[in-house]
């Protein structure tokens, strides 16, 4: 029953430095989402894909990059960080569209300094 | 685009008191309106929904209201338990093409023993 799992947890970087999260999710599901959440500003959209091989832009897409080359995985990457960056990112899975149960997964804290 | 808004960042109330947060969304198109919680370290998990052709939906402790009049929505939390304290995020989905969640900065509901 892993549902949505997310790596790394935690994750510190350096400004300029890049990295790439990982979302994998074993139900299946379609659709599949990179949030961030951050004090005040709730959870905001960045990328999102409706199938494999399909991504499309949210509301906060600026400074990132996916890509679903596989149903079960979504990745989000960093190409230079930024302290702007600094966030709690959460991925999120959902059997079809913004009307069914969107799953979460446990989030990662990534800090760039 | 849809924008939601909660009214109260933070609440507070004594065990077993009720707790009323309130939601509002700007797209009067919008169908679909979910309530996530989110406890300390994890990720969102939907606790209630629903959609614009019903008025309310209860299921046990916590009820769902909608006012697509007023555009607003409000989570009724009776009885309320230590384990309620959390993260509570409304969320409002639009119909037609991929439809997608947007959801609200959050209100943390702490219960007072």
């Amino acid at each position: 029953n892993a549902g949505v799992t997310q790596t790394p947890k935690f994750r510190v970087l350096k400004t300029g430095q890049s990295m790439t999260l990982l979302c994998a999710q074993d139900m299946n599901h379609e659709y599949m989402y990179w949030y961030r959440q951050d004090p005040g500003m709730g959870l905001r959209l960045i990328h999102y894909s409706v199938g494999e091989g399909t991504t499309a832009k949210g509301e906060v897409p600026d400074g990132y990059n996916v890509s679903r080359l596989k149903k079960q995985n979504f990745l989000l990457g960093l190409e230079s960080a930024a302290p702007s960056q600094t966030s709690v990112y959460f991925c999120a899975s959902s059997y079809s569209t913004g009307y069914t149960e969107a799953f979460f997964g446990q989030g990662t804290r990534l800090t760039v300094v | 685009g849809e924008s939601v808004g909660l009214h109260l960042p933070t609440l507070s109330v004594q065990e077993g008191d009720s707790a009323v947060i309130k939601c509002t969304y700007s797209d009067s198109a919008s169908n679909y309106f979910p309530w996530y919680k989110q406890e300390l370290g994890k990720g969102p998990q939907l606790i209630i929904d629903i959609r614009s052709n019903v008025g309310e939906k209860k299921d046990q402790r916590i009820a769902v209201t909608l006012n697509k009049t007023a555009k607003h929505f409000s989570l009724h939390i009776t009885e309320t338990q230590p384990e309620d304290s959390a993260v509570y995020f409304c969320a409002a989905s639009i119909p037609g093409g991929n439809e997608k969640l947007t959801f609200g900065t959050g209100t943390r509901l702490t219960i007072i023993p």
